[in-house]
């Protein structure tokens, strides 16, 4: 695809609920990202895989989180037992090369998670 | 630790007048920095990046923006705002040899007419 994208747009979800959010990056990007955007704050770091590999989780926050890439490219958020807290716009960005090289990100559009 | 700040939640401006949006950092040696446009409903936009070398760096859109080591500053300046460039910008840096970018909570641009 030209871009990335995330699947669904809009989630609502009963607190307790279990969730998966998806993301497809740029086809043949290495490096994928994701960010938890609360309302009216600037995206905050979840998590980076380098391939399938996940070199980085420290800002997941709690072990509620947790994201996979098993084959190097789809991406998947879950989220168990969804707390109220939850409620953020979770993105996914992907850029082309790996490891620590100084590259644009490519946003997708986000998944909105409501928990109620 | 590393830190971000956009001291300016909200600016107005009048179209054709000029912007400059602030951002701070904390960091102790020269980090990667960004600035990124978020327009309703659309994803992070890269408006452009600073690694090294010239300090004033360009970016689309016509923005540019000035890295300050002296000040920890990476303003973001445009001399003529266009009513398209409503939206919500964010300062961003990555320290070198890690993964994690922080971003700062925002700056949300209304353009008057």
């Amino acid at each position: 695809g030209a871009g990335v994208s995330q699947s669904p747009r809009y989630k609502v979800a009963k607190r307790g609920q279990d969730v998966a959010l998806r993301c497809d990056p740029i086809s043949g990007h290495v490096s994928l990202f994701w960010y938890q955007q609360a309302l009216g704050q600037g995206p905050e770091f979840l998590t980076y895989f380098q391939n399938e590999a996940q070199l980085d989780k420290s800002g997941l926050p709690s072990d509620r989180f947790f994201a996979e890439r098993p084959e190097g490219s789809v991406s998947t958020l879950k989220i168990q037992r969804t707390q109220q807290e939850d409620s953020a716009v979770y993105l996914c960005a992907s850029s082309r090369r790996g490891g620590l090289e100084q590259e644009t990100q490519y946003f997708g559009p986000g998944t909105r998670l409501l928990v109620l | 630790a590393q830190s971000v700040t956009q001291p300016d939640i909200h600016i107005t401006v009048s179209e054709g007048a000029s912007l400059e949006l602030r951002c701070n950092y904390s960091y102790g040696a020269t980090p990667y920095l960004f600035w990124y446009v978020q327009s309703p409903g659309q994803g992070l936009q890269l408006l452009l990046k600073y690694f090294s070398g010239d300090t004033l760096v360009q970016g689309i859109k016509g923005f540019e923006a000035e890295f300050k080591r002296s000040q920890s500053s990476f303003n973001l300046r445009k001399p003529s705002v266009h009513w398209s460039d409503a939206a919500e910008y964010f300062c961003a840096v990555r320290a070198s040899g890690t993964y994690k970018y922080i971003f700062g909570t925002g700056t949300r641009l209304k353009v008057l007419a």
